[in-house]
């Protein structure tokens, strides 16, 4: 089955800096990757997801990039603000089959002021 | 509209107790899912329904069962707490305008199991 690893497990970046939370995955046949943030006693929530046909895709200050050949893909948040506080859970699957959906461990970022 | 809700919200149990996790959309999805969150682990799934009338295990279904009561519920059922048990159950559901890969979760459930 799929395997997904996350880095790093926690993250701290200042107010404005750039944040890059890396994952990579095992199967080859995996061609759909989202990324859900999840905030304190919250819910998770999807933000951004990528498939295997784009190497990039932008939405305001968040960014995935996916790099097939590695089998890497990776979030990057620009211009960090305090509300980007949050636990950032990768995953990997094949288009239609979110049951397969496999989730990394997550990565806790902290945005100081 | 409410999207998927769970209840409840907090449960302590002993070991041994049994107990129903309920959960309920209202986005016409035709997929539901129960998913279990420990710290460092991630979302691990436990048990998903791909549409009404079926079940399938997830990647850690020991110690659990479910029940697709029609397209709008899904339960998750402990006969027999135990202490590993200890974690915050989320539902989710796919499908719809949403499309088939998006999971729209619910609030989620902590258990505590003594």
């Amino acid at each position: 089955g799929e395997n997904v690893e996350q880095h790093p497990s926690t993250l701290s970046v200042q107010e404005g800096d750039s944040a890059v939370i890396k994952c990579t995955y095992s199967d080859s046949a995996s061609n759909y990757f989202p990324w859900y943030k999840q905030e304190l006693g919250k819910r998770p929530q999807l933000i951004i997801d990528i498939r295997s046909n784009v190497g990039e895709k932008k939405d305001q200050r968040i960014a995935v990039t996916l790099n097939k050949t590695a089998k890497h893909f990776s979030l990057h948040i620009t211009e960090t603000q305090p509300e980007d506080s949050a636990v950032y859970f990768c995953a990997a699957s094949r288009i239609g089959t979110a049951s397969k959906l496999t989730f990394g461990t997550g990565t806790r970022l902290q945005v100081t002021l | 509209n409410a999207g998927v809700t769970q209840t409840p919200k907090f449960q302590v149990l002993k070991t041994g107790q049994s107990m129903t996790l309920q959960c309920a959309q209202d986005m016409n999805h035709n997929s539901m899912y129960w998913y279990r969150q420990d710290p460092g682990m991630g979302l691990r799934l436990i048990y998903y329904s791909a549409s009404e009338g079926t079940t399938d295990k997830g990647e850690v279904p020991n110690g659990y069962n479910v029940s697709r009561l029609n397209k709008r519920e899904f339960s998750l059922r402990l006969e027999s707490a135990a202490p590993s048990q200890t974690s915050v159950y989320f539902c989710a559901s796919s499908g719809g305008f949403s499309g088939a890969n998006v999971l729209t979760f619910g609030a989620g459930s902590r258990l505590t199991v003594l």
